[in-house]
């Protein structure tokens, strides 16, 4: 059974970068895509991107792009979020969540329990 | 990107109600569609796949149906349990893209 862990809470200063862990078990990493969603407070889910860890390459949304990167650690299966000049509009819960990569699949599941990032002076 | 539009936003349902929740697609996205239920302070968990597909351990009062680019999740018999707002995500293209949700209240 595919397992995603993530780090806990994190506060952080406006214009700081935090950076989020995703540690999967359960499964062949790199057989998966990981996928960032985040849910500012009361809000909905909005996509951030995802990573493929077995090439390294990673696809942003375009709200996002410049301010975004997303990366994998073969060697320890874990995937890896950084948000660079949050401000308090990045105050929000973080997900990962697996795609298993194959023609006739595209759902994520399972998703990791969520980081809550709160940007605050 | 395709946009994805649920109605209704919220809902308030009475126990063993039958409950629908609809999400439109801005274009022909086949089936890619998969529907979420997320309860407060929760991750969102699967419900459904490529439209109409079940997913495994979901209970069977939760069923989906498309027609064109409108796609429903049914509720059969409503719970108490089921109180929690509904997602739903487009995979046939990128950016992935999800509905703004429906929240469902239980009377």
């Amino acid at each position: 059974e595919v397992q995603l862990e993530q780090t806990g809470a994190e506060v952080k200063e406006p214009g700081a970068t935090v950076k989020i862990s995703c540690r999967f078990s359960g499964s062949t990493f790199i057989d998966y895509y990981i996928h960032w969603v985040q849910q500012a407070p009361g809000k909905g889910l909005e996509w951030l991107g995802l990573v493929d860890p077995e090439h390294g390459e990673a696809v942003y949304a375009e709200r996002f792009q410049g301010r975004v990167t997303m990366t994998a650690d073969t060697s320890g299966d874990t995937a890896y979020m950084e948000l660079r000049s949050l401000t308090s509009e990045d105050t929000a819960v973080y997900f990962c969540a697996a795609e298993l990569i194959t023609e006739t699949t595209g759902w994520l599941d399972p998703w990791g329990q969520g980081a809550l990032v709160i940007v605050s002076s | 990107e395709i946009v994805l539009t649920q109605s209704p936003d919220f809902q308030s349902v009475t126990p063993k109600e039958k409950v629908t929740i609809t999400c439109r697609a801005s274009q022909s996205i086949g089936s890619s569609l998969h529907w979420y239920q997320q309860k407060p302070d929760q991750s969102p968990k699967l419900l459904i796949k490529f439209a109409s597909q079940s997913f495994s351990g979901v209970p069977s009062r939760f069923s989906g149906s498309r027609s064109g680019t409108d796609f429903t999740l049914t509720i059969n018999g409503l719970e108490a349990e089921d109180a929690a707002t509904y997602y739903c995500l487009q995979s046939i293209s990128l950016p992935r893209t999800f509905g703004q949700g429906t929240k469902l209240e239980i009377k």
